[in-house]
């Protein structure tokens, strides 16, 4: 059972590309959702909480679609600066259930 | 910066060896977790504590067991380490529990021989 799935990639695109991240979930209970970053070796580190509204920050916006189990990252006009793993995460209860990550690489 | 600290960073240890990885958050948070981090695998969580002397295992909690005697420690000991249990361990708090986002400490990058 894969609870939470995403496309490895990895996403090569170039600076000022807009990009698209997706990612399923499998429990419809579900009431959290995050994306998270990770750069190489280091810590996951939040990116942003993801509403059912649809939320907005800055370069990034984050979609969830409770019917359909989904939830999107996109990233606009993208920095070399956003090469990094990208985690899909979703909280059913106390634990977190983390995807295996997208990886996206920027290149100039 | 959610303060928290973890210790060693780096350790390499013998197969059937008991090894303990620290964690330790300045902000009094109620929650805290350990997750693994192996390729191919999302984090795993081992096991979490949601207050001094209550914790609970998670996913895969077998081959290790914790304590929190303090609200600031979450220790984290490999009984009798295997090469299965190489791996970065994370730390993680949460403010407030259930259905909140985690913040994670640097890793535990652990090598058994």
């Amino acid at each position: 059972r894969k609870e939470v799935e995403q496309d490895p990639g990895p996403f090569n695109v170039p600076e000022g590309a807009t990009v698209a991240f997706n990612c399923t979930y499998s429990n419809s209970a579900s009431q959290s959702f995050f994306w998270y970053r990770q750069d190489c070796r280091k810590e996951p580190k939040l990116l942003m909480s993801v509403y059912s509204s649809g939320n907005e920050d800055g370069r990034f916006t984050a979609q969830l679609n409770r019917a359909s189990q989904y939830i999107s990252l996109l990233i606009r006009d993208s920095k070399l600066s956003d090469s990094a793993t990208y985690l899909c995460v979703v909280n059913g209860g106390t634990a977190l259930i983390f995807g295996k990550g997208t990886t996206l690489s920027v290149s100039s | 910066d959610a303060g928290i600290t973890q210790s060693p960073r780096h350790k390499v240890t013998e197969t059937g060896t008991p090894v303990t990885l620290r964690c330790h958050q300045t902000e009094n948070h109620r929650y805290m977790y350990w997750y693994r981090q192996d390729p191919g695998h999302g984090l795993r969580l081992i096991h979490y504590s949601y207050g001094v002397k209550d914790t609970d295992k998670g996913e895969v909690s077998d081959g290790y067991s914790v304590s929190r005697s303090k609200t600031e420690d979450f220790l984290l000991t490999l009984e009798s380490a295997t090469s299965s249990q190489t791996s970065v361990y994370f730390c993680a708090i949460s403010y407030s529990g259930d259905y909140n986002e985690q913040f994670f400490g640097p890793g535990t990058r652990l090598t058994v021989l």
